[in-house]
């Protein structure tokens, strides 16, 4: 497996608070990605990263916010977190921009 | 962008028995397709993946093919057995992936 960490595993926050969601590699793959999953949805892009400080919007993004100070991490982060942002949080990393590796994901409940 | 339609969104299947799953993309940009198996409360992993300038790729049981002048693609299980029984993803990639809604897989026994 591709060394892909994801912390917390589960978490559980009430509507409005800000929360942060990392994600680590061990593999120094350049792209990395967050996506968030939903019933009937899919996996949903929500924003990705190409490089230290270097990252861009998916389709979902509104919401969220991201950094990447290092290769190795990644920080997915809800500055008011709302019910709608309740879901599965799965961080992909990839050496270019096809292979992708996922991590086992973040289970956010929003009360 | 690119949009990925995934069918069956179920799919039920006795043990040995074949299992087929397709794909549909809009983007003819899109150049490379991969197959992701995600077991209960994991990630999506990776099982096999085809690029655009092949039409057909097998791997022991699992096989891929891809018509790009349709623009879909399929996943081919074949002797499928209880341990196949997972959702799996389908996605087109130009860059960035889009992913299919996903099938639910059950092989019964």
């Amino acid at each position: 497996d591709a060394g892909i960490t994801q912390s917390p595993r589960h978490k559980v926050t009430e509507t409005g608070t800000p929360v942060t969601l990392r994600c680590h590699q061990t593999e120094n793959h350049r792209y990395m990605y967050w996506y968030r999953q939903d019933p009937g949805h899919g996996l949903r892009l929500i924003h990705y990263s190409y490089g230290v400080k270097d990252t861009d919007k998916g389709e979902v993004s509104d919401g969220y916010s991201v950094s990447r100070s290092k290769t190795e991490d990644f920080l997915l982060t809800l500055e008011s977190a709302t019910s709608s942002q309740t879901s599965v949080y799965f961080c992909a990393i990839s050496a270019s921009t096809d292979t992708q590796y996922f991590g086992p994901g973040t289970r956010l409940t929003v009360l | 962008g690119e949009n990925v339609e995934q069918h069956p969104s179920t799919l039920s299947v006795q043990e040995g028995d074949s299992a087929v799953i397709k794909c549909t993309y809009s983007d003819s940009a899109s150049n490379y397709f991969p197959w992701y198996k995600q077991e209960l409360g994991k990630g999506p992993q990776l099982i096999i993946d085809i690029r655009s300038n092949v039409g057909e790729k097998k791997d022991q049981r699992i096989a891929v093919t891809l018509n790009k002048t349709a623009k879909h693609f399929s996943l081919h299980i074949t002797e499928t057995q209880p341990e196949d029984s997972a959702v799996y993803f389908c996605a087109a990639s130009a860059g960035k992936s889009t992913f299919g809604d996903g099938t639910t897989l059950t092989v019964k026994p």
